[in-house]
């Protein structure tokens, strides 16, 4: 079945330092591959999106890049702020099926 | 006005009593669903409901029912509320024509005492 790993937290940064959060999954046929963002005491937010292979999704400074050679959508931003701080989770659509989420990657980015 | 909207916000129950949550969309989309979300869990579905006839269980859906009243609204019951279902409880919608992002509401926290 389809199925979305990432990273385990929590993440802890200074600001302006480079983050990274891997994503890796597993899916039948191509699918189309999300991060969203949960801001404490929110709902989710979609963050960015790609829907084929060698997309880049980019939004408010982060980027990741739809890699089908080796099944990742990695997040990442050069530069981050202490308001980036959050819960982020990578998700798949595939087959017509409900969304499929990874456990979520909390970032706390200090000042 | 908020596209996706949840009452309540907040609540706070006793155990074996019966409570709803309300989910209603402005976004026009078909599909709507119901996840919870508990620390270190991340989301785990409950139900989902891909247009007003069609009720498919997630892979939590013991101890819940759904209703889905209208393309608009899609309601979750708790019938006889236990203490391991205080959680945080989201709605979310989607469009079956693409794109397939959900969007989320804000959120129900649940406790049951």
């Amino acid at each position: 079945g389809n199925s979305v790993t990432q990273m385990e937290g929590p993440v802890t940064l200074s600001e302006e330092a480079f983050l990274t959060i891997n994503c890796t999954y597993t899916a039948t046929g191509y699918p189309s591959l999300f991060w969203y963002v949960q801001y404490p005491g929110e709902g989710l937010q979609l963050l960015l999106k790609a829907t084929k292979a060698d997309d880049k999704g980019s939004n408010k400074g982060f980027e990741a890049t739809y890699r089908k050679e080796t099944t990742s959508f990695h997040l990442e931003k050069g530069s981050v702020q202490v308001s980036d701080s959050a819960v982020y989770f990578c998700a798949l659509f595939s087959g017509n099926t409900p969304l499929v989420f990874g456990k979520g990657t909390r970032l706390s980015v200090i000042a | 006005d908020a596209d996706v909207t949840q009452t309540p916000r907040n609540r706070i129950t006793k155990t074996g009593k019966r409570i709803m949550l309300e989910c209603s969309q402005t976004k026009g989309h078909d599909r709507m669903y119901w996840y919870r979300q508990d620390p270190g869990l991340g989301l785990r579905l409950i139900y989902y409901s891909f247009d007003v006839k069609d009720i498919n269980k997630g892979e939590i859906s013991d101890g819940y029912s759904v209703s889905r009243q209208a393309q608009a609204k899609f309601s979750l019951s708790l019938e006889s509320a236990i203490p391991n279902q205080t959680a945080l409880y989201f709605c979310a919608t989607s469009d079956s024509g693409g794109p397939y992002e959900q969007y989320f509401g804000p959120g129900t926290r649940l406790t049951v005492t």
